[in-house]
């Protein structure tokens, strides 16, 4: 079964500095990977996707995450974090088997922008 | 706009007592979701359908059902209710194979 592994449960940064959420998987082929965003009281957005094609892919307000096979990891950054990224998000793969898109989420990550 | 709803928002109800969430989409997507959000969980599939009559479990099914009847709706039934089911419970859809899920607004249930 695949699986990701989200290394910090919250991630605290300054309004203006660079912004790091980790995430691991675990996949005996190449998997498709997902983050997905969750601002307070919402439901959940998708923030980007890599499916194979390439590997460092753009997602929505300035947020980018590298698909790096070596090192099973896809991790998210934004160069320059503002108030509005305050949020959950969580790194998600897709289950491939049996011609359905079943998702499996990390356990998330919270980010806070300080002032 | 299409778009995927779910009812109540909100619910509060008492250990032994059956309850039914709505999801409701407009996209006419086959594929549909339900899961709970819980601390330190993340999400987790509870039941899943591929189309209409079409119902699967996913990873924390005990004490759930859902039935299929058609395209647009996809209700999630708590038999008995019990505290451990306290939790935020969020619907999605998606095209078949996709690999974009709507998610919905949630509802979060408190069972007393």
């Amino acid at each position: 079964a695949q699986s990701v592994t989200q290394l910090d449960s919250h991630v605290s940064v300054s309004e203006g500095t660079p912004v790091l959420l980790r995430c691991n998987y675990s996949s005996s082929y190449s998997p498709s990977l997902f983050w997905y965003v969750q601002h307070p009281n919402k439901g959940l957005q998708l923030l980007l996707k890599y499916t194979s094609a390439a590997t460092l892919v753009k997602g929505i307000n300035g947020f980018e995450a590298e698909f790096k096979k070596s090192e099973t990891s896809f991790h998210l950054t934004k160069p320059s974090a503002h108030m509005s990224d305050a949020a959950e998000y969580f790194c998600v793969v897709k289950e491939l088997t049996g011609g359905g898109n079943k998702l499996t989420f990390g356990t998330g990550t919270q980010l806070k922008v300080e002032l | 706009d299409a778009e995927i709803t779910q009812s109540p928002r909100h619910k509060i109800t008492e250990t032994g007592r059956q309850v039914t969430l709505a999801c409701h989409q407009t996209w006419n997507h086959n594929n549909m979701f339900w899961y709970r959000q819980d601390l330190g969980h993340g999400l987790r599939l509870i039941h899943y359908s591929y189309g209409v009559q079409d119902t699967n479990k996913g990873e924390v099914s005990d004490g759930y059902s859902v039935s299929r009847s058609n395209t647009e709706d996809l209700p999630l039934t708590l038999e008995s209710a019990a505290s451990s089911q306290t939790s935020v419970y969020f619907c999605a859809s998606s095209e078949p194979v996709a690999d974009t899920q709507y998610f919905g607004p949630g509802t979060r249930l408190t069972v007393l």
